[in-house]
């Protein structure tokens, strides 16, 4: 039963290089979506997508692209690292977008700009 | 806009101590409320929610009671354990029915034996 599965890890970027951020679900969930956690800052939403070929932007959504092509896959992609992008990055994915609805979230990627 | 505000940590505790983490928020309407764990290493998983005024969450020994009076949704657990040392989040879901989650800054419990 994997759930929301993230890959990398951790991953070091230089600054001015791309990258992708992958996500993948298992549970046929309908919403999608992508938080940034930062010291002292709880979670910001970045990205989310509420199914298959529909995105939108959250909070923070400057540097970063997603797409939605399938259900189960929501990549993050970082056009051009900058150090202010060094995060830990979580994605998660919840049944639906209803108000109520209990979100599960991957284990999460620390990426680090220098 | 919509907005939570946790109390600030590190909280330390010893083994069975009584806990209390303040919660409140702001926002329109009549939001949902959670509160998160994230365990070391790991990523969030939902402890407790609650949908709509006066509605008490619970789970593994922690409640909460959504306040609309006060604008509170306090987490409590009334003899921790080692193994509730964590990062714990309050969150509030947006009322636009967007999926969005609203987090408050987290605050870290350690407890002691």
């Amino acid at each position: 039963n994997a759930g929301v599965t993230q890959t990398p890890k951790f991953q070091v970027l230089k600054t001015g290089q791309s990258m992708t951020l992958q996500c993948a679900q298992d549970m046929n969930h309908e919403y999608m979506s992508w938080y940034r956690q930062d010291p002292g800052m709880g979670l910001r939403l970045i990205h989310y997508s509420v199914g298959a070929g529909i995105t939108d932007q959250g909070e923070v959504p400057n540097g970063y692209n997603v797409s939605r092509s399938t259900t189960e896959d929501f990549p993050l992609r970082l056009l051009s690292a900058a150090p202010s992008q060094t995060s830990v990055y979580f994605c998660a994915s919840s049944p639906t977008y209803q108000m109520n609805t209990e979100a599960f979230f991957g284990q999460g990627t620390r990426l680090t700009v220098v | 806009g919509d907005s939570v505000t946790q109390m600030e940590g590190p909280v330390t505790l010893s083994e069975e101590a009584f806990l209390t983490i303040n919660c409140t928020y702001t926002a329109t309407g009549y939001p949902s409320l959670f509160w998160y764990v994230q365990y070391p290493g790991e990523g969030l998983q939902l402890l407790l929610k609650a949908t709509k005024a006066d509605d008490k969450g619970s789970n593994k020994g922690f409640e909460a009671t959504y306040r609309k009076e006060t604008t509170s949704f306090h987490l409590e657990k009334g003899s921790v354990q080692v193994s509730d040392s964590a990062v714990y989040f309050c969150a509030l879901s947006d009322v636009g029915n967007t999926g969005k989650l609203i987090f408050g800054q987290g605050t870290t419990l350690q407890v002691k034996p």
